[in-house]
């Protein structure tokens, strides 16, 4: 059974530019969750999608959005990025939405930010 | 206040001792999950084990088990035979039901960088 598969793993990108970044579930698992990853933050939760509709959102500003496919594939999107945007952003796959259902992780995509 | 603290930043240990990596967590939920994953260097956070805030026997996966003592709030994760392949970031994170708010996202501490010696 395939991972969580991200694309691409390495961007580079400068200020201004926007990015868009990509999340492959596991088959089978409608709900996506994407994360941030700095060393002064640590991991801060961006946005959950399920069944196509974002159902949860964390502090970010709306320069960051998001979006989910029928196939339940996920795509993320920032705007206007600052050099603070730097970061390696990770997307997790779960098959319900459950305080029990464990999320399976992608291997990132390591954002830099120029 | 921080929902999951880790107060190791650092911690060494021999190859083939054991070593626990402390957590503690702070809910008003009855209903929760506690996790842990393994973070290398690649980046990919690699699932270890699961506790629910109803399970009354301690999680066990292979080498790795679960300290939970859920009126103190800690669920402290537990490696025996430490191999230099555990050498990775560890974090500890929870699940929270929040009173049916619909929320079902993780949140994580700030990790544990385990270095194992050989």
């Amino acid at each position: 059974k395939a991972g969580v598969t991200q694309t691409p793993r390495y961007l580079i990108k400068t200020r201004g530019q926007q990015v868009t970044l990509s999340c492959s579930p596991i088959s089978g698992h409608r709900s996506v969750s994407w994360y941030q990853q700095t060393p002064g933050q640590g991991l801060q939760f961006l946005f959950e999608y399920f069944s196509e509709t974002q159902r949860n959102k964390g502090n970010f500003p709306g320069r960051f959005s998001g979006r989910q496919f029928s196939n339940s594939r996920s795509e993320m999107n920032v705007s206007t990025l600052e050099l603070g945007d730097s970061a390696l952003y990770l997307c997790a796959s779960s098959l319900l939405r459950a305080v029990g259902t464990e999320a399976f992780f992608g291997q990132g995509t390591r954002l830099t930010v120029v | 206040a921080q929902k999951i603290t880790q107060t190791q930043p650092g911690m060494f240990v021999q190859e083939k001792e054991a070593v626990t990596l402390d957590c503690t967590y702070d809910t008003s939920d009855q209903s929760y999950g506690l996790f842990w994953y393994k973070q290398p260097s690649s980046g990919e956070m690699i699932f270890l084990i699961y506790q629910g805030s109803y399970d009354e026997q301690n999680a066990t996966e292979g080498r790795y088990s679960l300290n939970f003592q859920k009126a103190r709030k800690s669920a402290n994760l537990v490696i025996s035979a430490s191999q230099l392949g555990d050498s990775a970031m560890y974090f500890c994170a929870m699940r929270e039901s929040l009173s049916g708010a619909g929320s079902y996202q993780l949140t994580f501490g700030k990790g544990t960088k385990l270095s194992v010696i050989p």
